[in-house]
């Protein structure tokens, strides 16, 4: 069974913090995606890889970066958490070719 | 420019049919519809590609009509497991290799009994 796993479904920081959320997947897939949820505006996505060490901007990317050191894993960093960051992250990937995304579970960040 | 998705919500008795629509101001090689339940990670539908194709998934088919610029969702004889909120997603043509979708606010679907 392919499989997205993000390493914490419910967490809470405060503010200023420095916040790292992993995302990890078994598909060997190239493309890597964060998305930020929010009610009423959907998935807005912040950060993309398309390989190893790849990495380009999303449409919402202030206040956050990423990094990708290995294929499998897909890291998003909250340089300094602040409460407008409070929201429900999802990790996807998917193969190269425009095809299938699958998700990861969530995370639910609270930043107080 | 996110896609934008109508109706925002629905409300539906089993059986009952709907429609979703998702409309881009921007020309489009292919739209993606998902379907999250509550709590869920949101699960892949299908896929529509230029050319107007028409595709299935149970009884939930799609259509694209890429001069419109726009997708419709097409739910029949509606289950309780439809329940969710829908989302389209877009892709423009010279993204298709990294797969950068653009995601639409959302529909909310809810079917009672």
């Amino acid at each position: 069974d392919v499989k997205v796993t993000q390493s914490s479904r419910y967490l809470v920081k405060r503010t200023g913090e420095k916040v790292f959320l992993e995302c990890v997947q078994d598909m060997d897939h190239e493309n890597m995606f964060w998305y930020r949820q929010d009610p009423g505006l959907g998935l807005r996505l912040i950060y993309f890889s398309y390989d190893v060490k790849m990495k380009e901007k999303g449409d919402i990317p202030e206040g956050y970066s990423v990094s990708r050191e290995k294929k499998e894993r897909f890291s998003l960093i909250l340089e300094s958490a602040s409460t407008n960051q409070t929201s429900m992250y999802l990790c996807a990937s998917s193969p190269p070719g425009g095809r299938e995304a699958f998700f990861g579970q969530g995370t639910r960040l609270t930043v107080v | 420019q996110q896609p934008v998705q109508s109706p925002q919500a629905v409300i539906l008795r089993e059986g009952e049919d709907a429609v979703i629509n998702c409309s881009s101001s921007k020309a489009l090689y292919s739209v993606h519809w998902y379907r999250q339940k509550h709590g869920e990670a949101p699960v892949f539908l299908m896929i529509l590609l230029k050319g107007g194709e028409q595709k299935g998934h149970e009884k939930i088919s799609a259509s694209f009509n890429e001069k419109k610029q726009q997708s419709s969702l097409y739910l029949t004889a509606s289950q309780l497991s439809y329940s969710g909120t829908y989302f389209c997603g877009t892709l423009a043509p010279g993204g298709t290799s990294y797969g950068k979708l653009t995601f639409g606010q959302g529909t909310i679907l809810t079917v009672h009994p």
